[in-house]
């Protein structure tokens, strides 16, 4: 069974700040890293993926990846109060798996003003 | 517009009673999933299909069944087996399940047992 493993949060930080939010995987051969954020009572909505070690930049979201440490992280620079949700960070599986998400517990955030 | 539709957005059922939730996608996508959500948990897969006619049991597939007769649906019964089954439950697809494929929500269904 794979895991995917995220800091449980609460997370809180006010308006302006950046907001970290970490994931760490069991299996060092995955290649592909997916963040979703989630509203109270709605359905997950994609925000970014990646691939490739390093960061990954888009608008006010950066993504890293490093392999090496089965670590991937999400900032969000910034932070308003709309990005308040709670973030899933999903591995997808390799070999018999493929095609198969592996979602950690995700880490609620909330953004005070 | 294309998009996932799941219906009802509301079930309540009986204990005792087998409910079917559907989901409908307009994506041309070839790979369809579901799964679970209980409160404060991450999302559990329960079934997904890569192809028409074929499907994979997730990791908590006891007590629900599933069919893939259409590209474009895949229903979910929820059988008297499934001991607790009151949770958010999300369909999900992707174009072909491959490496990079990335998998889009429909809007869920909450099902609760009275």
């Amino acid at each position: 069974q794979k895991e995917v493993e995220q800091n449980s949060g609460p997370l809180s930080v006010p308006e302006g700040a950046i907001a970290s939010l970490n994931c760490t995987y069991s299996d060092r051969g995955s290649q592909s890293f997916f963040w979703y954020r989630q509203y109270s009572g709605k359905s997950p909505e994609l925000i970014m993926f990646i691939y490739s070690n390093g960061d990954k930049e888009d608008g006010r979201f950066t993504a890293q990846l490093n392999k090496a440490s089965q670590y991937v992280s999400l900032l969000i620079r910034d932070s308003q109060p709309s990005d308040s949700a709670t973030y899933l960070c999903a591995v997808k599986g390799r070999g018999s798996t493929l095609g198969r998400l592996y979602f950690g517990r995700g880490t609620q955030l909330t953004v005070w003003p | 517009d294309g998009g996932i539709t799941q219906s009802p957005k509301y079930l309540f059922r009986k204990e005792g009673q087998n409910v079917t939730l559907s989901c409908e996608q307009n994506l041309n996508h070839d790979a369809m999933y579901w799964y679970r959500q209980d409160p404060g948990q991450g999302l559990r897969l329960i079934y997904y299909s890569q192809i028409v006619n074929d499907f994979q049991k997730g990791d908590i597939a006891e007590g629900y069944s599933v069919s893939r007769e259409k590209k474009e649906s895949f229903p979910l019964t929820v059988t008297s087996a499934q001991k607790n089954p009151t949770a958010f439950y999300l369909c999900a697809s992707s174009i072909e399940g491959a490496s990079k494929d990335t998998q889009y929500f429909g809007p869920g269904t909450r099902l609760t047992v009275l």
